[in-house]
């Protein structure tokens, strides 16, 4: 079974220094894609960046970048420049081919606080 | 584009009572998700809708949970009747394309639930 898991409850970071947020996963799969969604106050959950297993170079979005270190089984997500927009819920998810099946599997997330 | 809708934010009800929760994908949308976050863990897929066909309800938790879609547009999640542990955030999530692995949803801002 897949699982992601997130050791790091919470994370403080200064405004304008970058934070890295763990994520390990663990899959049988050869085949599977990661993700990272943020998660204001607001509720509403935004994607972030993805990262295809077979993708040979990091996945990079703007400020976003994601550290895929197969061998070791993980994908953390860093984040340069802190802004004080970016204190939030941060979770990891994966998918695999999972016998065809489209659900996504989440850590239990990373509480960011961006300090002025 | 809108995004994902879910209505209501909140609702507080007692157990036994049932409630009803919707949500209104982006327009052409044919793929629908339902996700649950119970409070401090992670977030679990309920199930997955193509148009108006359930494709995977693997994650539902049991018998009391009935979700529909109509018309292949707007999706209802009914709790009938509720208990403390159906308390949580639902997260409503949609897609336009079946990718499998790379593909990325797009998620409402969630609809709390509080069984007293």
């Amino acid at each position: 079974a897949q699982k992601i898991t997130q050791t790091q409850p919470g994370m403080f970071v200064q405004e304008k220094e970058a934070v890295t947020l763990d994520c390990t996963y663990d899959t049988s799969d050869q085949s599977y894609g990661l993700f990272w969604y943020k998660q204001p106050s607001s509720g509403e959950m935004i994607f972030l960046i993805y990262q295809g297993s077979y993708d040979e170079q990091n996945a990079t979005e703007g400020r976003y970048s994601l550290n895929f270190q197969k061998a070791r089984k993980s994908a953390n997500l860093v984040i340069s420049a802190s802004q004080l927009g970016d204190s939030a819920m941060y979770f990891c998810a994966m998918r695999g081919p999972q016998g065809g099946s489209e659900k996504l599997v989440f850590g239990k997330g990373t509480k960011l606080t961006v300090n002025p | 584009e809108a995004g994902v809708t879910q209505f209501p934010s909140h609702s507080v009800i007692e157990k036994g009572q049932t409630v009803t929760l919707r949500c209104d994908p982006i327009s052409g949308h044919d793929n629908l998700y339902w996700y649950r976050r119970v409070m401090g863990k992670e977030i679990k897929f309920l199930l997955h809708f193509v148009k108006e066909s359930k494709q995977d309800e693997s994650g539902m938790p049991n018998n009391r949970f009935l979700a529909e879609r109509t018309g292949g547009t707007y999706s209802t999640l009914k709790v009938q009747p509720a208990e403390l542990e159906d308390s949580g955030v639902y997260f409503c999530a949609s897609s336009r394309f079946v990718t499998r692995v790379a593909n990325v949803l797009t998620f409402g801002a969630g609809s709390r639930l509080t069984v007293l």
